[in-house]
């Protein structure tokens, strides 16, 4: 059964700090890491990672996939309150679209 | 654009009551997705669908019924609420393999 877990479960961070979200994976036939972040209602896309080793950027938020130890962190600089949110993590397989979450971080930013 | 809507938004049923979330995607995407979402366990998959006339089987499919007679429409029913079954539902669609779902807004169910 794939499994997907994320770290830590919650965290309080005051504006201005960086924040660094865990996500270890066990997908069989895996194709890629995504990121969504999931304030009020429904998960907004961030990032999809494919391959090992390449960061990838928007702004203040960056993250990276290593295929070797099965994690992926996301990373957030200079906090803002509007970053307050459930950050999601999810595995995808090769073959078709089903993806598989983990349980979600909740970040609350102080300002 | 009216991307992925849900019907309702908030329902609330009693035990044994049947009903029907909708969902109409107006994107052309194939493929299309139910999931639900309860505190602490992310997101889990219940039924799927990679086209019209097509569906399958996701992580919790149990109690949920689904169909997609048009790419644009894929309900999900529930036979016989249970107060298992309180959670919030979201749909999604996805248009070839970016990565990228799309969601519904959600739908808050609860069953007493």
């Amino acid at each position: 059964e794939d499994k997907v877990v994320q770290s830590p479960l919650s965290l309080v961070v005051h504006e201005g700090d960086t924040v660094t979200l865990n996500c270890s994976y066990e997908v069989t036939n895996f194709r890629s890491l995504l990121w969504y972040k999931q304030e009020k209602k429904a998960p907004t896309f961030l990032f999809m990672l494919t391959s090992s080793g390449i960061e990838k950027k928007s702004g203040r938020l960056s993250s990276i996939l290593d295929k070797k130890e099965l994690f992926s962190i996301l990373n957030i600089t200079a906090t803002q309150t509007g970053d307050s949110a459930v950050y999601l993590c999810a595995g995808s397989k090769a073959a078709g679209n089903k993806l598989t979450f983990g349980g979600g971080t909740r970040v609350l930013v102080k300002p | 654009n009216a991307g992925v809507t849900q019907t309702p938004k908030f329902q609330v049923l009693k035990t044994g009551q049947s009903m029907t979330l909708q969902c109409a995607q107006d994107m052309n995407h194939e493929y299309m997705s139910w999931y639900r979402q309860d505190p602490g366990m992310g997101l889990r998959l219940i039924h799927y669908s990679v086209g019209a006339g097509i569906t399958d089987q996701g992580e919790v499919p149990n109690g949920y019924n689904v169909s997609r007679s048009t790419t644009e429409d894929f309900p999900l029913r529930l036979l016989s609420a249970a107060p298992s079954q309180t959670s919030v539902y979201f749909c999604a669609s996805q248009g070839g393999y970016t990565g990228e779902l799309f969601f519904g807004e959600g739908s808050r169910l609860t069953v007493l």
